[in-house]
C-alpha cells in the first residue's frame, strides 16, 4: 500500500545549525510534494511545495529537495532558531488527482540554545 | 488575512449524541476537507468536497457524514458519537488544483465521554 514515512523520533539540534528532516514515500511518483509546520494544539501551516521536475526549492531559510528516483524529499532549515521548534509534516497526493493530500506523521524538531 | 474558522476549539459530548462541527472559509476555495489527528497516526482524511453539495469519502468515513450547502461552509456530523471518535478535528480548504497548499483551521478538540 502507499506509504509516507517520516522519522518519528524527535530531532534535537543546537541553535544556528542546519536541521534536516526526511520524507520517504513508496509505490508512487507524485507530481508534487508539500511541507507543513504544526505547532502544538494548532492546525498545520503550509510552507513549501516542490514539483517533480524541480530538484530544489528555497524560501528564506528553508530548502526542500525532491528526488523522485530515491522517492525522498529532504527539508532543511538553515541557521535554525528556537522559534523553529515545531512538528514538520510532509504531504503528497497519492491518488494522482493533485488535490487530495495524504500526510506523514511528522517529525518533531527541537532547537536548543 | 485568509482564514479557515472552526466553530469550537474544545467540545465535550456524551456517547450517542449527534455532534456538528462547523467550518467556514473566506477564501472562495473550491475544495474543503475534514481530517482527524491522533498521536502516532497523523492526519487521516475523513471526507472532502470539491464543490457545493458534492462530497467524497476519505480514508476513514465510517461514523461520519458531511454537508456542504454553501461554498464557504463544510460541516462534519458525527451521527452517534462514540469514545473512539475522541480526537482533534481539522478542517482545511484549498483552490481546486490544490497546488497552493492547504489552509487549515485551528482545530476542534472533541472529547466523547
Amino acid at each position: 500500500s502507499q506509504k509516507i514515512e517520516q522519522n518519528s523520533e524527535a530531532l534535537n539540534i543546537q541553535e544556528g545549525k542546519t536541521a534536516t528532516l526526511t520524507c520517504n514515500y513508496t509505490n508512487y511518483s507524485p507530481a508534487y510534494l508539500q511541507w507543513y509546520r504544526q505547532d502544538p494544539g494548532r492546525g498545520p501551516v503550509f510552507l513549501l511545495l516542490i514539483r517533480e521536475n524541480e530538484k530544489e526549492k528555497r524560501k528564506e531559510r528553508l530548502k526542500v529537495t525532491f528526488d523522485t528516483t530515491l522517492k525522498q524529499s529532504l527539508f532543511h532549515i538553515t541557521a535554525s532558531q528556537p522559534a523553529d521548534s515545531a512538528t514538520y509534516l510532509c504531504a503528497l497526493d497519492l491518488t494522482g488527482g493533485g488535490n487530495k493530500l495524504t500526510f506523514g506523521t511528522g517529525t518533531q524538531l527541537k532547537v536548543e540554545l | 488575512d485568509v482564514k479557515v474558522t472552526q466553530s469550537s476549539r474544545y467540545l465535550v459530548k456524551r456517547t450517542g449524541e449527534k455532534v456538528f462541527l462547523e467550518c467556514v472559509q473566506d477564501m472562495d476555495h473550491e475544495n474543503m476537507f475534514w481530517y482527524r489527528q491522533d498521536p502516532g497516526l497523523g492526519l487521516r482524511l475523513i471526507y472532502f468536497s470539491y464543490d457545493v453539495k458534492m462530497k467524497e469519502k476519505g480514508d476513514i468515513p465510517e461514523g461520519y457524514s458531511v454537508s456542504r450547502e454553501k461554498k464557504e461552509r463544510f460541516s462534519l456530523i458525527l451521527e452517534s458519537a462514540s469514545t473512539n471518535q475522541t480526537s482533534m478535528y481539522l478542517c482545511a480548504s484549498s483552490v481546486r488544483s490544490g497546488k497552493d497548499g492547504y489552509t487549515f483551521g485551528s482545530g476542534t478538540r472533541l472529547t466523547v465521554v
